[in-house]
């Protein structure tokens, strides 16, 4: 199985400060790679798939990069409601896998 | 639009079997796949299995053989079904569809089982 690793495990930003997650993979994972903003209590929201489309209807301040094996989530411009966790998830092969997540806190 | 919706117990007793429906609409099950994720509480997410539009399955072979998918196209539901439940299967069961690529555009809300002694 593909392992996803994520870093940091916790973000602390202010309001208007660019961020950077990351996520790697295990092994080459192509551009196969997704991004998800899950709220507490509720399902996680497609944000960022294949690396850097950004899915319809999610703010523009939200992209993708990278490729293979190492891939980052930027948000340009953070806002209170970005208060989050953020998964990614690999869609190369199966079994599917998400990292662990990224929590992202507001200073 | 598009909706998934799972409805299933809120508790099942320890090694009884666990049976979750999801029920789509705004879309067909012979044209997108749909999967299971499960989240234990305060913890990450973890894909189950799926449900490809050909309808053939696929299942993680962390849950070996207690794992079954299946639908019925004409209610458009698709069903989980766990056996040999343990505590470690509390969680939340999502239903989830897949886009055009291995991506998950479109979750349903979820359902918390707590397994009980």
């Amino acid at each position: 199985d593909i392992q996803m690793t994520q870093s940091p495990p916790v973000l602390s930003a202010s309001v208007g400060d660019r961020v950077t997650l990351s996520c790697k993979a295990s092994q080459n994972i192509n551009k196969y790679l997704n991004w998800y903003q899950q709220k507490l209590g509720e399902a996680p929201k497609l944000l960022i798939y294949n690396t850097n489309n950004l899915q319809t209807g999610i703010p523009s301040r939200f992209s993708g990069s990278g490729s293979g094996t190492d891939f980052t989530l930027s948000i340009n411009g953070v806002e209170l409601e970005d208060l989050s966790i953020y998964y990614c998830q690999q869609g190369n092969s199966l079994p599917f896998t998400f990292g662990s997540g990224t929590k992202l806190e507001i200073k | 639009q598009v909706q998934l919706k799972e409805t299933g117990p809120d508790l099942v007793q320890l090694t009884q079997t666990l049976s979750i429906t999801c029920t789509v609409s705004g879309f067909s099950l012979t044209t997108y796949n749909v999967h299971w994720v499960r989240q234990p509480p305060g913890k990450g997410l973890e894909w189950m299995g799926a449900m490809w539009n050909g309808g053939g399955t696929d299942y993680n072979s962390a849950f070996k053989s207690r794992l079954s998918i299946s639908r019925d196209t004409s209610k458009s539901q698709v069903f989980l079904k766990m056996n040999s439940l343990q505590t470690d299967d509390t969680a939340k069961y999502f239903c989830a569809r897949q886009g055009i690529a291995a991506y998950f555009d479109y979750w349903g809300q979820g359902v918390m089982v707590t397994v009980s002694s």
